[in-house]
């Protein structure tokens, strides 16, 4: 059974960072690629970042480009997301996703329970 | 980015009866490998979202025989056969045939 646990999340001041992890389980993890997605109230639901099963190629939406990083430790079965410059509209529930193939813009199959981060003075 | 408007945002069912959610998109998500990127998702309350349909009108490991998705280009369906309680949720289509991967806003369904 595929499970996904979310962890790192918190309250940061604005202009802070936060490296958000995601231990995996399950199924062999460098063969698939793995996704970031943020849920809020007002926005929805929000793709943020991807990475293939190697973690060599990357993809970023335009609002996270050049604050955030997502990286993988195979040997860890662990996704990484790491957030610079935090900003009031980074605040939300993150959740890791498994993508159905290798590639790190593949759609997901499974999402992890989620992790909030709060970025407020 | 590719836009997805659902409608309706929210319907009340009857127990037993059905209920169908469209999905319009800004761009055809029919790819040159003939295959149509569109997915559906249900997040039920407290949980995350699930798969139910993928790639337009396949449904996905597990996923009840009462939901069928179809449609094809940028006009996207979800139909539920027969609402059953446990089907309360939000209900989000969302294309990735381009990046960045977009959902909809999202249809809640509530039982009368």
């Amino acid at each position: 059974e595929v499970h996904l646990l979310e962890s790192g999340g918190g309250l940061v001041r604005p202009g802070g960072s936060l490296r958000l992890s995601c231990e995996a389980s399950g199924f062999t993890f460098n063969n698939f690629g793995m996704s970031w997605v943020r849920q809020t109230p007002e926005k929805g639901l929000e793709w943020v970042s991807g990475l293939s099963g190697s973690g060599v190629t990357t993809y970023y939406a335009d609002s996270v480009k050049g604050r955030f990083t997502i990286s993988r430790d195979n040997s860890k079965n662990t996704l990484y997301l790491l957030m610079n410059s935090l900003r009031a509209e980074d605040t939300a529930v993150y959740y890791c996703a498994k993508a159905w193939g290798y590639s790190g813009d593949s759609p997901f199959d499974y999402w992890g329970r989620g992790s909030l981060v709060t970025v407020s003075s | 980015d590719i836009v997805l408007t659902q409608t309706p945002l929210s319907l009340s069912v009857t127990p037993g009866q059905p209920a169908s959610i469209s999905c319009k998109s800004s761009q055809s998500l029919l790819h040159t490998d003939g295959r149509t990127y569109l997915y559906w998702y249900l997040q039920k309350p407290g949980q995350p979202p699930k798969v139910l349909i993928y790639e337009a009108s396949n449904r996905f490991s597990g996923a009840p025989d009462r939901f069928s998705g179809s449609g094809s280009g940028t006009d996207f369906t979800l139909t539920i056969s027969r609402v059953e309680a446990e089907d309360v949720g939000i209900y989000y289509c969302m294309q990735c045939i381009h990046l960045p991967m977009t959902f909809g806003q999202g249809t809640r369904l509530e039982i009368k």
